[in-house]
């Protein structure tokens, strides 16, 4: 069974609208999730680190005030997609796990993001 | 040095034939390989990993192959099925860190 959750799976709003998208590891603690976004044909891109409890790692060009992380329990990263636009649109993609040898990320559904 | 080369960009094969698709890294200090396979509209999941002290983990239909001399690892999915079609990703990462995906391989497995 799944061992990350993602939710909504989809989101279709005006833009101008704050979106937040959840993601909970359902059967381990993680003390990092990972935020990517995906583009149609392209591999993942990683935007940021979800850390529990303290700041989040934005990689380089993401906007973090557009993007806003919080990881407040063990469980649960969100990823606030916030005053979005059309170019916001976009498949975003959570993953818990792949800390220590041998352990794999292990990736949430995605939620398909369309601002119209 | 981060980066994890992935080929071919898109792999068509006929049914019962056999797929193959091939990384590379320059990264030493990777120590752990994963395979991700990718349906539309889904998130990746993990098929099958493989660390760099074996040269070869088999589960099933799906085999990976490791050369660390070559800093090469390659998928191979015997007995290929339409319900194979997805896309593949190689990964690579150090200790859990540094999570390093290829570009992807879109595999049509023809009826």
């Amino acid at each position: 069974g799944a061992v990350v959750s993602q939710h909504p799976s989809r989101v279709i709003c005006k833009s101008g609208t704050s979106v937040k998208i959840e993601c909970r590891s359902l059967d381990f603690q993680a003390t990092t999730m990972f935020w990517y976004r995906q583009f149609p044909k392209q591999s993942l891109m990683l935007m940021a680190t979800s850390n529990e409890g303290s700041k989040a790692t934005y990689e380089q060009g993401v906007e973090k005030d557009k993007f806003l992380i919080n990881h407040a329990s063990l469980t649960l990263s969100t990823l606030t997609v916030t005053s979005a636009h059309p170019e916001d649109s976009s498949f975003y993609i959570c993953s818990a796990g792949g800390q220590g040898a041998d352990q794999p990320q292990h990736f949430g559904d995605g939620t398909r993001l369309s601002i119209l | 040095q981060q980066q994890v080369k992935q080929s071919p960009q898109s792999l068509i094969v006929q049914k019962g034939g056999i797929s193959i698709i091939n990384c590379a890294y320059e990264n030493t200090a990777f120590d752990y390989f994963p395979w991700y396979q990718q349906f539309p509209g889904k998130g990746p999941a993990l098929l099958i990993a493989i660390r760099p002290d074996v040269s070869e983990k088999k589960e099933g239909r799906f085999t990976i192959s490791f050369n660390k001399s070559a800093k090469q690892f390659s998928l191979h999915i015997m007995d290929s099925q339409p319900g194979d079609s997805a896309t593949y990703f190689c990964a690579a990462s150090n200790y859990g860190q540094n999570f390093v995906f290829g570009p992807g391989t879109r595999l049509s497995v023809l009826p």
